[in-house]
């Protein structure tokens, strides 16, 4: 495709449901990045793949979070038992490889609101 | 704990004048640096990376280096009220970007 796409672009969801936001990165892009961005806050990160290596968990806030990635393309960001601190823009980003000069490039987002 | 510092703005410029977005990193290590543009209600676009000491020009964004005073910047030539926006400095040590929260950039016409 000619970007990251995202999906859905909007998810409501009651308190205790739980979500699952979907990523389909770049064509040919080996790296994938989980961000979440809240109201006036800065990108946070969560989680990245880098093709099939083990992935970096170090930015998930709880165990309610998780990921995976299947097939070193698709990703899937799951939130059990959300809660309304969970509300905020879920952002995917990917990069044609890792290492330092990796030039990032976002999709959409979705926007989630806990209810 | 690796941080970004940008003062939050808003900085206010008239049309066709220069703005100058500065930013600041903790970790020497870092060896990538970004600038993406981001608009309201939208995700972040890359509009500038530099990776080596001293200016990058691209159009009318050029980004400035100095690794040893820990320092980045963009300046944007001739603004436009189009250039209106929240600019983030992204800073890369291996893999994962470390964000600063932003400058608001206001151009009036």
């Amino acid at each position: 495709g000619a970007g990251v796409s995202q999906s859905p672009s909007n998810k409501v969801t009651e308190k205790g449901k739980d979500v699952e936001l979907r990523c389909d990165p770049i064509s040919g892009h080996t790296a994938l990045y989980w961000y979440r961005q809240s109201l006036g806050q800065g990108l946070e990160f969560l989680i990245y793949f880098q093709g099939n290596s083990a992935p970096d968990k170090s930015g998930l806030p709880s165990d309610r979070f998780s990921a995976e990635r299947t097939g070193g393309s698709v990703s899937t960001l799951t939130i059990q038992r959300t809660q309304q601190e969970d509300s905020a823009v879920y952002l995917c980003a990917s990069s044609r490889t890792s290492g330092g000069y990796n030039e990032q490039f976002f999709g959409p987002g979705t926007r989630l609101t806990v209810l | 704990q690796k941080e970004v510092e940008q003062n939050s703005g808003p900085l206010s410029v008239p049309e066709g004048a220069i703005a100058s977005l500065n930013c600041t990193y903790s970790d020497r290590g870092s060896q990538s640096f970004f600038w993406y543009r981001q608009y309201s209600g939208k995700s972040p676009e890359l509009i500038m990376s530099i990776y080596s000491n001293g200016d990058k020009e691209d159009g009318r964004f050029t980004a400035q280096l100095n690794k040893a005073s820990q320092y980045v910047s963009l300046l944007i030539r001739d603004s436009q009220p189009s250039d209106s926006a929240t600019y983030l400095c992204a800073v890369s040590g291996y893999s994962t970007l470390t964000f600063g929260k932003g400058t608001m950039l206001l151009v009036s016409p």
